[in-house]
């Protein structure tokens, strides 16, 4: 089982660019989500899913769309990129309460 | 409006001793708490949790205590190891699927 995986790993984008960051899980949770981590603080949850075909904001959203494409897949989407979301944007998921991390996508917006 | 803190950034311990992480939260509601470890350039694991209902859980050598009046919970590792160099994050589940994380805090164990 490879867990959660996202890609890219890296990616510079210019201010005002648009992207999508992918992630997949194949341990059939019910439940996707998208953090994102800047230095000094801790991580805020973006977007989540607690089913296929349900998505709802979380602490952080302005800025970015999501898609549950389907139970394994949850994309996180930048229209138009600024600055202020240079970060490291993690994917996890859940059955219960304990969530499972990718690795990370470190994306620089110039 | 930071619910989650962990007001040190950073912790160094000597191999063998034990490492006391802290956390403090706002909500006295809050009634999931869980801890994750994260090492550079990976994700974050869990690595223990505790109920309000209960004041202390134990794992091998990871204890969680909570103390619900203080809105305080702490993790203790025992006996410290170097592979348990990494940054602890303390966290709180709210709202079923929303979680709150505090900023971390870097253990160093030093052989």
């Amino acid at each position: 089982n490879a867990g959660v995986t996202q890609t890219p790993k890296f990616q510079v984008l210019k201010t005002g660019q648009s992207m999508t960051l992918q992630c997949a899980q194949d341990m059939n949770h019910n439940s996707m989500y998208w953090y994102r981590q800047d230095p000094g603080m801790g991580l805020r949850l973006i977007y989540y899913s607690a089913s296929e075909g349900t998505t709802d904001k979380g602490e952080v959203p302005n800025g970015y769309n999501v898609s549950r494409l389907n139970k394994r897949e949850f994309s996180l989407r930048l229209e138009s990129a600024a600055p202020s979301q240079t970060s490291v944007y993690f994917c996890a998921s859940s059955e219960g309460d304990e969530q499972f991390f990718g690795p990370g996508t470190r994306l620089t917006v110039l | 409006d930071q619910q989650v803190k962990q007001n040190s950034p950073s912790l160094s311990v000597q191999e063998g001793r034990i490492s006391i992480l802290n956390c403090d939260y706002t909500n006295s509601m809050f009634d999931y708490f869980l801890w994750y470890k994260k090492y550079p350039a990976e994700g974050p694991t869990f690595l223990i949790s505790i109920s309000s209902i209960k004041d202390k859980n134990e794992d091998g050598r990871f204890t969680v205590f909570l103390n619900k009046s203080a809105k305080h919970l702490s993790l203790h590792i025992v006996p410290s190891q170097p592979g348990d160099s990494a940054v602890y994050f303390c966290a709180v589940l709210y709202n079923n699927n929303d979680m709150r994380f505090g900023a971390g805090t870097r253990l160093t164990v030093k052989p």
